[in-house]
């Protein structure tokens, strides 16, 4: 199946720094949805992107579509503590009845 | 509004044992799916449905049925549960738009097979 590769697999920052990370494909995806997930709780969906070269914003929260198709970016400025969590990034493969496919996420740690 | 529940929270089986989770959503969702997730892999589509009745083979669905009686509930069924069966398990819904593919997600059960 297609295959959401996602980067950093972890990241350690100070509060207060900014944070970016990103999703690739090797194929053309035409939505890409941002999640966090809280330790202990489901996804919860941050951003959705449904048009190349789109940038959204949510409070603190960038994201943008790539202008090829094949990847997306997600920005947090001014981290906090409560930032802390799994980010994933996911889409829809071509072919697909609505289902998503989800990259392995980014596990970011806040330091004080 | 709660949006996507389910039920149990928690739950411990031994080898063999069988059990049902219950996804329950109030936003009229056409559609809704069945995760796992473990660790380092992100969410795998289990089982997904396309409305009411019926029921869709996702990316790992050996071991596991479910079942789309009534719209707002989709079930999924272990049964003869095995320890490759332990995971985090969420249920998930979206709306009928076909231009739009969020999904939201229920808080999820905690199995562990022994």
């Amino acid at each position: 199946g297609q295959q959401l590769n996602q980067s950093p697999q972890s990241m350690f920052i100070q509060e207060g720094e900014d944070v970016s990370m990103n999703c690739t494909s090797s194929s053309i995806f035409n939505t890409w949805l941002w999640y966090k997930q809280d330790p202990g709780e489901g996804p919860v969906l941050l951003i959705a992107l449904y048009k190349a070269g789109e940038l959204t914003s949510n409070g603190r929260l960038t994201a943008q579509f790539g202008i090829t198709r094949k990847d997306s970016f997600l920005n947090i400025s001014a981290s906090i503590p409560s930032d802390v969590g799994i980010y994933f990034c996911a889409g829809p493969p071509s072919g697909t009845a609505r289902q998503l496919t989800f990259g392995s996420g980014t596990q970011l740690t806040v330091l004080p | 509004n709660a949006g996507v529940t389910q039920t149990p929270k928690f739950r411990v089986l031994k080898t063999g044992q069988s059990m049902t989770l219950l996804c329950a959503q109030d936003m009229n969702h056409e559609y809704m799916y069945w995760y796992r997730q473990d660790p380092g892999m992100g969410l795998r589509l289990i089982h997904y449905s396309v409305g009411e009745g019926t029921t869709a083979k996702g990316e790992v669905p050996d071991g596991y049925n479910v079942s789309r009686l009534k719209k707002q509930n989709f079930l999924l069924g272990l049964e003869s549960a095995a320890p490759s069966q332990t995971s985090v398990y969420f249920c998930a819904s979206s709306g009928r738009d076909s231009l739009r593919y969020e999904q939201y997600f229920g808080p999820g059960t905690r199995l562990t097979v022994t």
